[in-house]
């Protein structure tokens, strides 16, 4: 399974976009990538997932460079509602695979 | 869709009670389903794999015998905490995905079982 690295924290305010990167530096050829939000007590919620270049949905984009090595997630116009932790998985989830969830990112948005 | 529903969200019961949690896929049918463990301020810790009609496949360090799972249909996985003790108090978290080959289904994840151990 492909080990990822994302930063521990982030701090934003009201109405910013952001940004998080996230690492993945031995991921396979047949893994996807995957972003999953968690408030507090409460079970991941899925976000977005992509294999290359941009996925875009309701929510948020998610951009792959070609080497796939990295990806950032991107969330327009954060509100104070969207702060919660957020992961980054990668893995092949073809025959239901289990997924490592790294340490993930702390994003704290401001008013 | 894929909605995934986790009973109860909450118990407190006394050391040495058995305790059952329940996962449902509400929609869908789960092939494979998942236990996940966290601890305050850390990240999900996996237990357990459990594939419908079959053992479950438990992670390195998961006791076994301590952590029971049946999977006995396709919507339908529980966890069963024996004689749970307060080391056992902690937020478990279930997921379930299609499993399928040539699918690339995300999990979907219940919102997790707080249990307390006195």
């Amino acid at each position: 399974l492909a080990k990822t690295t994302q930063p521990i924290s982030m701090d934003s305010y009201e109405g910013q976009e952001v940004n998080i990167t996230c690492s993945h530096n031995n991921i396979a050829t047949n893994d996807y990538i995957t972003w999953y939000q968690q408030f507090p007590s409460q079970g991941p919620r899925f976000i977005i997932q992509g294999y290359k270049t941009k996925v875009t949905n309701e929510v948020a984009s998610l951009f792959i460079p070609a080497d796939r090595k990295s990806s950032t997630l991107s969330l327009p116009r954060v509100s104070l509602s969207d702060t919660a932790v957020y992961y980054c998985l990668v893995g092949d989830m073809e025959y239901g695979n289990k997924l490592v969830f790294g340490a993930g990112t702390i994003l704290r948005v401001k008013s | 869709g894929a909605v995934v529903s986790q009973h109860p969200s909450w118990v407190i019961c006394k050391s040495g009670t058995s305790v059952k949690i329940e996962c449902r896929s509400l929609d869908f049918q789960a092939t494979t389903m998942f236990w996940y463990r966290q601890f305050p301020k850390q990240s999900l810790m996996l237990m357990a794999t459990s594939n419908e009609g079959s053992k479950a496949t438990y992670e390195q360090g998961v006791e076994k015998d301590k952590f029971l799972i049946n999977h006995a249909s396709l919507t339908l996985s529980t966890l069963t905490v024996t004689s749970a003790h307060p080391e056992d108090s902690s937020f478990y978290i279930c997921s379930a995905s299609f499993g399928q080959a040539h699918v690339n289904q995300p999990q979907h994840f219940g919102d997790g079982t707080r249990l307390s151990i006195l």
